[in-house]
């Protein structure tokens, strides 16, 4: 069956730390990807997106994301974590083909300590 | 930067009535969303709509919900007769001229059933 997955439900950084959050899929063909955060009480914001070529992709707020196709994996990176970096980050995973609709993880929560 | 923007941004309900959730897309966008976030639970699609008519819906989006464009710039969704379980926030998203753009999200409405 065609699934998102994040692993991580909760995960806790110092500040200035690097972060990586993982998103793996399950999809036959290469999917368009997306990463989104969410702060408390707000919407859904875009921080990047992978449709194809470079794998390496540069997103906003200092985010990147590497898409691996051998590991059906789009990590989502920062080098250096910042306290108003704490929130929920939700992969999203749209097939490249046909009507299937954008499809979520279940979001990793992100705390950010002194 | 343009934005989706949706009102209220919170609605309380009695159970069995009805509420209608207003969305205003970003203006040159031709792809519009509903989605559901349960409390501490991923976003889940519900429908999508192009063209004045739907183009996919979820096995959530039944019989009691209903979408509509009326003009130009709103997009709503309808919930009739309420439910506990509807109580969620509900998020509106856009995308440009072809569903593969990434979708632009709102800040989402607070549904509470009482």
């Amino acid at each position: 069956a065609q699934s998102v997955t994040q692993p991580d439900i909760h995960i806790t950084v110092s500040e200035g730390a690097s972060l990586e959050l993982r998103c793996n899929y399950s999809y036959g063909a290469t999917p368009y990807l997306f990463w989104y955060v969410q702060s408390p009480g707000q919407g859904l914001q875009l921080l990047l997106k992978y449709f194809s070529g470079d794998t390496l992709v540069q997103g906003i707020k200092g985010f990147e994301a590497e898409f691996k196709r051998s590991q059906s994996s789009f990590n989502l990176r920062k080098p250096s974590v910042h306290w108003s970096d704490a929130a929920e980050y939700f992969c999203a995973v749209l097939p490249s083909s046909g009507n299937t609709p954008l499809v979520f993880g279940k979001g990793t929560r992100l705390s950010v300590i002194a | 930067e343009p934005e989706v923007t949706q009102t209220p941004s919170h609605q309380v309900t009695q159970m069995g009535q009805e509420v209608i959730l207003r969305c205003v897309p970003i203006s040159n966008h031709l792809y519009f969303y509903w989605y559901r976030q349960i409390l501490g639970q991923k976003v889940e699609f519900l429908v999508s709509f192009y063209n004045n008519e739907i183009s996919e819906k979820s096995e959530i989006f039944d019989d009691q919900f209903s979408v509509e464009r009326p003009d130009g710039s709103n997009f709503t969704l309808k919930i009739r007769s309420t439910k506990l379980e509807d109580s969620a926030m509900y998020f509106c998203a856009s995308s440009g001229d072809s569903r593969n753009q990434p979708q632009h999200f709102g800040d989402g409405t607070r549904l509470s059933i009482l």
